[in-house]
């Protein structure tokens, strides 16, 4: 499996709190992503980043921002957050240097386990 | 239209039963197209490739029709451990998007 993590696993939090979610890879992978998943909508993608402070908006990206001061280290910071914002989110790598490497391909997502946020 | 439409089931099919879903895409310059699978509570994990030739791994098959821009997924003698959701991805890098996922139950 790739090496990501994610933390926390499990987050209750309320309405108007700042939350950071944070995603760490091993793998050295270029690219980093954020999604959230929820019932009838499927994995819609936040942010992605490209490289170390490369980053860019995804489909659903108001009300989240994201850093990545080192190639391992991706965040997601909920600024305020909001009940519409209770999901899961799942953090992706993708693309290496070494494509082929542990059979991993250049345009495939890898996902870390994924974080539950509740925001009472 | 969304970028990338499946029908979300649920397929309710018995053991060894073949069973077949598409994933239809609209960006026709997407060149890259995978399948996942996702466990209840889980993440999605890769499945397979879709290759233009067509890509088989043992039960699975998966191909790619660009004429009509979907992409599909047969699973041939289902198992009780087939059941789970199988989502679809077209694109790669900066362009990537999933399709909701359908969600496969297979019956004793």
């Amino acid at each position: 499996d790739a090496g990501i993590t994610q933390s926390p696993r499990h987050k209750v939090t309320e309405t108007g709190t700042p939350v950071t979610l944070r995603c760490h890879q091993t793998e050295n992978h270029r690219y980093m992503y954020w999604y959230r998943q929820d019932p009838g909508h499927g994995l819609r993608l936040i942010h992605y980043s490209y490289g170390v402070k490369d980053t860019d908006k995804g489909e659903v990206s108001d009300g989240y921002s994201v850093s990545r001061s080192k190639t391992e280290d991706f965040l997601l910071t909920l600024e305020s957050a909001t009940s519409s914002q209770t999901s899961v989110y799942f953090c992706a790598i993708s693309g290496t240097e070494r494509s082929g490497t542990s059979g991993m391909g250049t345009d495939t997502q890898y996902f870390g386990p994924g974080t539950r946020l509740t925001v009472l | 239209r969304k970028e990338v439409e499946q029908d979300p089931g649920p397929f309710n099919v018995p053991e060894g039963a073949t069973v077949a879903f598409n994933c239809t895409y609209s960006n026709s310059a997407s060149q890259s197209f995978f399948w996942y699978r996702q466990d209840c509570r889980k993440e999605p994990k890769l499945l397979m490739s879709v290759y233009s030739s067509g890509n088989e791994d043992g039960r699975f098959t998966a191909q790619l029709n660009r004429a009509s821009q979907y992409i599909s997924l047969l699973i041939r003698d289902s198992k009780l451990s087939d059941s789970a959701t199988y989502l679809c991805q077209s694109g790669g890098y900066q362009k990537v998007t999933f399709g909701t996922g359908t969600k496969l139950q297979v019956i004793p």
